[in-house]
């Protein structure tokens, strides 16, 4: 199955922008889908297909997509969104695939 | 409102089958989901190991489909993993997940999760 790229980590400053990468050839097929895990917590879906958001996500977070490249974007980032980030997808032979994951610390 | 939770032993011996249980509550397992097997070793990310539809269609993570069964129980509502010949690699938290297909728009994602169990292997 194909791979999904991110970054480990990745910190911003409270209330600025901030913007999380996913890299895999799968995302020129397939919309990314975004979630966040706490410690000691399941995932939580935040964005999904073009740019959704599921009732209860804060507008803050949005979603795009270019090429092989899907983002998700934290719009006055909030000292709640500290967390884990994972992008997912389907790849080419229909597998499932996560990225690594991204560690966002919010100074 | 829909909800799933995952039963299963804790502890499992190594070269054993780690067994693991998903109940659907609040709506149907024949709805139009794939329904799939989640899991995150301490300290590390999300690995996807298979899902199922309510057909029986299966999909498995290539890197452990030797070893991966899922199934599904239309009458108790719930589905299942079997996973053989396990070592302490595969101790983990395991998630059982709904998931969302729509081949048309490209979209797919998990739109709800079970809390998760630890599984550990050790003798």
């Amino acid at each position: 199955s194909s791979e999904l790229t991110q970054d480990p980590a990745v910190s911003v400053a409270l209330g600025q922008t901030v913007r999380i990468t996913c890299q895999g050839d799968s995302l020129r097929s397939y919309y990314a889908s975004w979630y966040q895990q706490k410690p000691g917590q399941a995932p939580v879906l935040v964005i999904y297909g073009k740019n959704n958001r599921p009732s209860g996500i804060p507008d803050r977070f949005s979603g795009s997509s270019s090429g092989n490249t899907a983002s998700l974007t934290i719009t006055g980032a909030q000292a709640e969104d500290e967390a884990d980030y994972y992008c997912n997808s389907r790849d080419s032979s229909g597998d499932v695939v996560f990225g690594g994951g991204t560690k966002l610390t919010v100074l | 409102q829909v909800q799933l939770q995952e039963s299963g032993p804790g502890l499992v011996k190594p070269s054993g089958t780690l067994s693991l249980t998903c109940a659907v509550s609040g709506g149907s397992i024949s709805s139009s989901n794939w329904w799939s097997w989640v899991r995150q070793p301490p300290g590390k990310g999300l690995e996807w190991i298979g899902e199922i539809y309510h057909s029986g269609s299966t999909n498995y993570n290539p890197s452990l489909k030797s070893r991966v069964t899922i199934s599904v129980d239309k009458s108790k509502n719930q589905f299942s993993l079997k996973l053989s010949s396990v070592t302490a690699a595969d101790t983990a938290v395991y998630y059982c997940a709904r998931g969302e297909w729509l081949v048309q728009s490209g979209d797919w994602y998990f739109d709800l999760w079970g809390r998760g169990t630890l599984v550990t292997v050790s003798s």
